[in-house]
């Protein structure tokens, strides 16, 4: 069974710029969440969709957006990027309540 | 921001010997959950331990969870050096959204 793949694994952008990251879950998992780590903050919830419908997102600016497809399939973006916008991001599907996730191997975003 | 914190932050022992990380959380929880990290990579999910349930069992892996005291406790018996990894928690509240500790960076020296 494949695990939750995400691309690119690594991204390099400047300030201003804006990047899309992409999901894909496990087939079958309906629920797909993102997450954002950092040195100083750690880790913190991004958002979480399933079946297309965001149904929790985190304290992020509206710079921080995303959508889920048809497939499940899941896409993030960040609009204008800054500085500490860099961080590893990661992906995670999930069978449902009361179910683990399970990660993908995360892109690393560096914003110069 | 983070429920709770792990104690301790970093963790070095010989092989064969038992580790021990504990969490705690502060708000009510629906299940804690623990996962390990190699090198800023991807999680990986260990174990699931309900809000109804004390301890649980996987492998090496024993976590204890006492809801009265918001704490839970991941104990690593006969350590390996594939184990050296960084440990987090993170509490499911039912909103869907996991919300994690600090993590533990546990160092198993061969």
């Amino acid at each position: 069974k494949a695990g939750v793949t995400q691309t690119p694994r690594y991204l390099i952008k400047t300030r201003g710029q804006q990047v899309t990251l992409s999901c894909s879950p496990i087939s079958g998992h309906r629920s797909v969440s993102w997450y954002q780590q950092t040195p100083g903050q750690g880790l913190q919830f991004l958002f979480e969709y399933f079946s297309e419908t965001q149904r929790n997102k985190g304290n992020f600016p509206g710079r921080f957006s995303g959508r889920q497809f048809s497939n499940s399939r899941s896409e993030m973006n960040v609009s204008t990027l800054e500085l500490g916008d860099s961080a590893l991001y990661l992906c995670a599907s999930s069978q449902g309540a009361g179910y683990g996730y399970t990660f993908g191997s995360g892109t690393r975003l560096t914003v110069v | 921001s983070q429920q709770g914190e792990e104690d301790p932050q970093a963790l070095s022992i010989q092989e064969g010997e038992n580790a021990t990380m504990n969490c705690s959380y502060k708000t009510s929880i629906n299940n804690l959950q623990w996962y390990r990290q190699n090198s800023g990579r991807g999680l990986v999910h260990l174990i699931l331990i309900r809000s109804n349930e004390r301890e649980k069992h996987s492998g090496r892996l024993r976590v204890t969870l006492d809801t009265s005291k918001k704490s839970s406790s991941l104990l690593i018996t006969a350590s390996r050096a594939a184990d050296t990894a960084s440990y987090f928690c993170a509490t499911d509240t039912g909103r869907r959204a996991l919300t994690f500790g600090s993590g533990t960076r546990l160092q198993v020296q061969p």
